[in-house]
């Protein structure tokens, strides 16, 4: 199956600084990106999604100005949290896929970003 | 609305025994339907999912579900199960109409005990 990296695996920071977590597809060309955030015990929660070249969609409730999504390249999508806090901390997870609706629209996931606010 | 709903938060069972994981999803359109685990500190391994044809499907690891679309659901089981398979599963759906858009269930915990 088709291979998704993210980068870094785990980061700490200071409170009020920013992070930057990257997402790749290593195999093939993805259109579109999606980021999930997951909380301890909890499920994946869609944060938006990136499509290659144009702005993120995100879901209700999520602030786009801190949490800056960038799809430049067909293999690349990363995630910005601004001005972090303790309450940022959580696991970042992304997916990559193809724009298809159908059967071929498959999502493939990152090994995800466990990141700490201090 | 579309949702789905893992009725078990924790399943506890002991090793070599059967277990059967629950997922119902509530939705107007076509859906196609996935099962992910996910190990400690890590991401979401693809268990199996079903697309169209053949209402069982078999997956990694000797797992298998079953999509019964009158009763709009699509448990998860395994007929023994070992201490490897402790870790979270979470049921999904993708709506056909869309574009790869994922809703994911609250998860289900799966222990083992010896």
């Amino acid at each position: 199956g088709a291979v998704v990296s993210q980068h870094p695996s785990r980061v700490i920071c200071k409170s009020g600084t920013s992070v930057k977590i990257e997402c790749r597809s290593l195999d093939f060309q993805a259109t579109t990106m999606f980021w999930y955030r997951q909380f301890p015990k909890q499920s994946l929660m869609l944060m938006a999604t990136s499509n290659e070249g144009s702005k993120a969609t995100y879901e209700q409730g999520v602030e786009k100005d801190k949490f800056l999504i960038n799809h430049a390249s067909l293999t690349l999508s990363t995630l910005t949290v601004t001005s972090a806090h303790p309450e940022d901390s959580s696991f970042y997870i992304c997916s990559a896929g193809q724009p298809d609706s159908g059967e071929k629209g498959e999502q493939f996931f990152g090994p995800g970003t466990r990141l700490t606010v201090l | 609305a579309q949702s789905v709903t893992q009725l078990d938060s924790q399943v506890p069972v002991f090793e070599e025994a059967p277990v059967e994981l629950r997922c119902n999803y509530s939705s107007s359109v076509s859906v196609y339907l996935f099962w992910y685990v996910q190990y400690p500190n890590q991401g979401l391994q693809l268990l199996l999912k079903y697309l169209s044809g053949s209402t069982l499907v078999k997956g990694i690891n000797g797992f298998e579900a079953e999509f019964n679309k009158s009763q709009t659901s699509f448990h998860l089981r395994k007929p023994s199960v070992h201490i490897s398979d402790t870790a979270e599963y979470f049921c999904a759906v993708r709506f056909v109409s869309s574009a790869s858009k994922i809703i994911f269930g609250s998860g289900t915990r799966l222990s083992i005990r010896p």
